[in-house]
């Protein structure tokens, strides 16, 4: 399977920070890699797919970006609704698999 | 606006086996493009697939639940299964229930989501 790991494992920034979300593969994965956003008792929504396209109806202060094995999600002015975890998901071979997650805070 | 309803037991005994539905309305589940998954994530803890079955009705499974797992689809009541025997503790986590859709080709991911139905495994 492919792992994926995420880092940091949690943060905490302030309204209007800029936050970047950092997903590394186990192996090159092109751009297949997408981004999800979970806040507590709900299910995921997602973000980006493909790597850096934006989902339908996502703010424009989100944005993807890598290919291969590295890719990022930058928050560009952190908002009070971003709280959260964040993981990025692989949909390139084999079984899906998920990062372990980033918590973000906010201050 | 397409939605998906999880509905199943909340708790399980220990070896039993697990039966879960996702009802899905705003689309059908043998038309389009689309396979239709299901995800669990253990209390606190991060997201597993669990494994899909496509509009066509084949199926494929995570190797590290197949020889537990069967997921089914009832194309007259629009509506997807899960079964998973042998429970035990471990199994014990939030199901989700979700469409994954494909596009330019051959990019996919989740795009809609169930609430999610927390199962336990306790006798």
């Amino acid at each position: 399977d492919i792992q994926m790991t995420q880092s940091p494992s949690s943060l905490s920034a302030s309204v209007g920070d800029r936050v970047t979300i950092t997903c590394r593969a186990s192996q090159n994965i092109k751009n297949y890699l997408n981004w999800y956003h979970q806040k507590p008792g709900r299910a995921p929504k997602v973000l980006v797919y493909a790597a850096s396209s934006l989902q339908s109806g996502v703010p424009s202060r989100f944005s993807g970006s890598g290919a291969g094995t590295d890719f990022t999600l930058t928050i560009s002015s952190v908002q009070p609704d971003d709280f959260g975890t964040y993981y990025c998901q692989q949909s390139y071979s084999g079984p899906k698999t998920f990062g372990q997650g980033t918590r973000l805070e906010i201050k | 606006q397409v939605q998906l309803q999880e509905s199943g037991p909340g708790l399980v005994k220990p070896s039993q086996t697990l039966s879960l539905t996702c009802t899905v309305s705003g689309a059908s589940i043998s038309s389009g493009v689309y396979y239709w998954s299901w995800i669990r994530q253990h209390p606190g803890k991060g997201l597993e697939w669990i494994g899909y079955i496509s509009y066509s009705g084949s199926t494929y499974y995570n190797p590290s639940l197949k020889s537990r797992l069967t997921i089914s689809k009832d194309t007259s009541n629009n509506h997807f299964s899960l079964k998973l025997t042998s429970m035990t503790a471990a199994d014990t986590a939030v199901y989700y229930c979700a469409r994954e859709v494909a596009v330019m080709v051959s990019f996919y991911y989740f795009d809609f989501w169930g609430q999610g139905s927390l199962v336990t495994v306790s006798s």
